[in-house]
């Protein structure tokens, strides 16, 4: 099935280290985000990509850092800067042509710092 | 700027009842209006969208949204709410001139009671 995936879908990580979330898509999409979710709360945009070797900051970058050497796969990595890491990681994507596209979303990443 | 408001945070229904959630967005162009759905701990599903043509689409799960332009509402429906409809719904616009700029509400939760 085509589709998106991320893992792991829970991860606990100790202050002070670096983790990466996974994310893959096998739908052919140019397009891949990241979104963090708090419980409660909606979706903000961390990083996105619209293209292999190139990506852009989203409103809340900081502490975080992402890769895009393959289209099908846009990892992301929560460091040792971001203060609060604990949340919700939401990977996404979508094609790029022209107006209206549709974004599609992973099953998510659980991230808990302990 | 782009914007996109859920007025109601919170909704209680009773099993059976009609449903409708509110939306309203900003955008100075012809929006791409969608609507998700999120269940506890999963990532977003789209229960419909709304490019061009009828304004008034059909969704999954029996969900239907109507696009009005003149009040800048793409308010979700549904006129008979299952126990199983109890999640956080997103309404949310495209823009930007590849389509890849995505604005999300801040949610609803939906609560059925029997």
């Amino acid at each position: 099935d085509g589709g998106i995936t991320q893992s792991p879908k829970y991860l606990f990580r100790k202050e002070g280290q670096n983790v990466t979330l996974s994310c893959e898509q096998n739908l052919n999409h140019d397009a891949m985000y990241w979104y963090r979710q708090d419980p409660g709360q909606g979706l903000r945009l961390i990083y996105y990509s619209q293209i292999v070797n190139d990506f852009q900051k989203g409103d809340i970058a900081e502490g975080y850092s992402v890769s895009r050497e393959k289209k099908e796969s846009f990892p992301l990595t929560v460091t040792s800067a971001q203060k609060n890491p604990t949340a919700f990681y939401l990977c996404a994507s979508s094609a790029v042509r022209g107006a209206g596209n549709t974004i599609y979303f992973g099953e998510g990443s659980w991230l808990t710092v302990v | 700027a782009q914007s996109v408001t859920q007025p109601d945070i919170h909704i209680t229904v009773s099993e059976g009842a009609s449903l409708e959630l509110r939306c309203n967005y900003s955008y100075g162009a012809t929006p791409y209006l969608f609507w998700y759905v999120q269940s506890p701990g999963q990532g977003l599903q789209l229960l419909l969208k709304y490019f061009s043509g009828d304004t008034l689409v059909q969704g999954i799960k029996g969900f239907e949204a109507e696009f009005k332009r003149s009040q800048s509402s793409f308010n979700l429906r549904k006129p008979s709410v299952h126990w199983s409809d109890a999640a956080e719904y997103f309404c949310a616009v495209g823009a930007g001139n590849t389509g890849n700029q995505f604005y999300f509400g801040t949610g609803t939760s939906l609560t059925v009671i029997p």
